[in-house]
């Protein structure tokens, strides 16, 4: 069974702090690693990752996947009270014949206070 | 921007009534998902779509769910007798179509279903 597993649950930061975040997987026919920012309903794409050691960035946000250790981090620098959100970690598996499902993980709730 | 789609935002409905969930994906976009999430809880995934057939499905999705692409817009989700369990958000999702190539899949806002 696919499986995405995420740390720290939550946290609590200061604007202007660092947030990094953890996503380690264990799938079958991995084909890439999503991140996804939830704040109230529907999750918004952040990055999607398919290369280990290439970082994608995105203003303050950043993320890294690493495919021999199964793991990929989210960064966010600078953070700021509209970063307060959970972010999901989502791993896309399948072959070609099959529908391309994403496995969540239970997500990180990021509260940054004032 | 193109966006994902769903109505109604809350259903509140009783056990053992039907209900059908409606999406209308991102319009180039040819691949097609139902999530749910139940409160406090991971989104799973039930079920993708693709040219008109289902592509894959979880253990979630069993003969009470069905799936439709009515037209060339909607695409819908129903669940032919409730149960209090089914209560959950369900989010609809789409992405580009070549199977063979990583595309993101977007979600839309969801649709609260809350069995009574």
């Amino acid at each position: 069974e696919d499986k995405v597993v995420q740390s720290p649950l939550s946290l609590v930061v200061h604007e202007g702090d660092t947030v990094t975040l953890n996503c380690s997987y264990e799938v079958t026919n991995f084909r890439s690693l999503l991140w996804y920012k939830q704040e109230k309903k529907a999750p918004t794409f952040l990055f999607m990752l398919t290369s280990s050691g290439i970082e994608k960035k995105s203003g303050r946000l950043s993320s890294i996947l690493d495919k021999k250790e199964l793991f990929s981090i989210l960064n966010i620098t600078a953070t700021q009270t509209g970063d307060s959100a959970i972010y999901l970690c989502a791993s896309r598996a399948g072959s070609k014949a099959a529908g391309n499902k994403l496995t969540f993980g239970g997500g990180t709730r990021v509260l940054v206070k004032p | 921007e193109p966006e994902v789609t769903q109505t109604p935002s809350h259903q509140v409905t009783q056990m053992g009534q039907e209900v059908i969930l409606r999406c209308v994906p991102i319009s180039n976009h040819l691949y097609f998902y139902w999530y749910r999430q139940i409160l406090g809880q991971k989104v799973e995934f039930l079920v993708s779509f693709y040219n008109n057939e289902i592509s894959e499905k979880s253990e979630i999705f069993d003969d009470q769910f069905s799936v439709e692409r009515p037209d060339g817009s909607n695409f819908t989700l129903k669940i032919r007798s409730t149960k209090l369990e089914d209560s959950a958000m369900y989010f609809c999702a789409s992405s580009e179509s070549l199977r063979d190539r990583n595309y993101e899949q977007y979600f839309g806002p969801g649709t609260r279903l809350t069995v009574t």
